[in-house]
């Protein structure tokens, strides 16, 4: 079972403000990172799949980063709205029909 | 366009008796198919996975069980529950056998056992 590592847990973030959370995983056997983002009373939406170390992914005001070598993907939110208020979550995928082994998430809150 | 159906979208069920969740994709052929399971407190943790008709593999043991009886339904099952089932369930689809294929999520069941 893959360790997977979020953090912070949870953030609360001013309107307007810019923020950045943590995916920590194994280094070894990675194929790919997955960003998913989960909002209350909707199901889980991809945001991004990511291979290659280095990648950096954009979509709108939401990028995310990938170092392979050490196992870490960064998510960044500029000028967060309050509709980005969301569960992050982050799963790597080592190959295989076996799906994703996802993290426990970020939760963040954007207050207005 | 690819849709997935779940139900029900809630259930509260007794200690001990029977589960059937159902999920169904339509608009894609042999998907890989799964189902996950959000405990409270827990991450998502992956239950069951399909890669085709009758091909079941499980990632964890447990009460439960599912089946592929055709391409697009898959099933999650339990004879009897127990109170650590219940939880948030999901099912999604991803393209077989595509390696780098995003998830796609069904609308989920909230199930309490009490």
């Amino acid at each position: 079972i893959l360790n997977v590592e979020q953090s912070p847990q949870s953030l609360h973030v001013q309107e307007g403000d810019s923020t950045n959370f943590t995916c920590s995983f194994p280094s070894s056997n990675f194929y790919a990172l997955h960003w998913y983002r989960w909002e209350t009373a909707k199901s889980p939406e991809a945001l991004f799949v990511m291979t290659l170390n280095g990648d950096e992914k954009k979509k709108g005001r939401i990028s995310a980063t990938l170092n392979t070598k050490e196992g870490y993907s960064y998510l960044y939110i500029k000028g967060s709205q309050p509709e980005d208020s969301a569960t992050y979550l982050c799963a790597p995928w080592r190959g295989g029909a076996d799906g994703l082994t996802f993290g426990k998430g970020t939760h963040l809150i954007i207050q207005p | 366009s690819q849709t997935i159906h779940q139900w029900p979208a809630t259930l509260v069920q007794p200690v001990g008796s029977p589960l059937s969740l159902e999920c169904t994709v339509e608009g894609t052929s042999n998907p890989n198919l799964y189902w996950y399971r959000q405990a409270a407190g827990r991450g998502l943790q992956l239950l069951f996975y399909s890669v085709g008709i009758g091909q079941i593999s499980s990632e964890v043991p447990q009460n439960l069980s599912a089946s592929r009886p055709q391409d697009r339904q898959f099933i999650l099952s339990s004879k009897k529950l127990l109170l650590s089932d219940s939880g948030f369930y999901l099912c999604a689809w991803s393209v077989h056998q595509v390696s780098n294929e995003k998830l796609f999520f069904g609308s989920g069941t909230q199930l309490s056992v009490l």
